[in-house]
């Protein structure tokens, strides 16, 4: 467990609505990530963060910005939110030894 | 291209019997082999990992094996339990300058029926 919270864990919101999702991690890790699931899908990485102010995009980055200001937070913002970002986004951190990827317990998000 | 895949979608074994959970890798490149469970309505949990230069490793219960010849990696659970009904994904790890790329399959669904 890397002391990960999501929020919010749960939300419902209008196509073309900003909306931004926050991960707090309290294990003072390096690299963080954000992947969205979906059926069929798996887990995909939309973006990820080697430190702060570091970050690079993933497979799925399109539609997606990402921010992080201090090592424990990463904000995923949806600028416009579309209905096919409707997906459950799940956090994840990195020991910094580099062995273990730990996961958040996830945000559902619906754009309606 | 790289892809990381599971052989079967849903796998159903009694309880107390082992469990094989099976997985099929492109790249070469991994270094670490990773497997995870999720429950439903939870985030993945880690479970074992392999390197890419070992063939076998034990856990608590489960063991992972890892063929290179045929890229080939499975997860064996002994004597399965009803709170082990989950999600199992495999994924495969890379080591790039931004930190640990994870690929992730598909996942199979395990039931374990009394």
């Amino acid at each position: 467990d890397a002391g990960i919270t999501q929020s919010p864990r749960h939300k419902v919101t209008e196509t073309g609505t900003p909306v931004t999702l926050r991960c707090h991690q309290t294990e003072n890790h390096r690299y963080m990530y954000w992947y969205r699931q979906d059926p069929g899908h798996g887990l995909r990485l939309i973006h990820y963060s080697y430190g702060v102010k570091d970050t690079d995009k993933g497979e799925v980055s399109d539609g997606y910005s990402v921010s992080r200001s201090k090592t424990e937070d990463f904000l995923l913002t949806l600028e416009s939110a579309t209905s096919s970002q409707t997906s459950v986004y799940f956090c994840a951190t990195e020991e910094n030894s580099g062995n273990t990827i730990y996961f958040g317990e996830g945000s559902w998000l619906t754009v309606v | 291209g790289e892809s990381v895949g599971l052989h079967l979608p849903t796998l159903s074994v009694q309880e107390g019997d082992n469990s094989i959970i099976n997985c099929a890798y492109s790249n070469s490149a991994s270094d670490y082999f990773i497997w995870y469970k999720q429950e439903s309505g939870k985030g993945p949990q880690f479970i074992i990992d392999i390197r890419s230069n070992m063939d076998k490793r034990q856990g608590q219960r489960v063991t992972v094996l890892l063929n290179k010849t045929v890229k080939h990696l499975s997860l064996q659970i002994a004597a399965t339990q009803p709170g082990d009904s989950a999600v199992y994904f495999c994924a495969e790890r890379r080591l790039t300058g931004g930190g640990n790329k994870l690929t992730f399959g598909t996942g199979t669904q395990l039931k374990v029926e009394l």
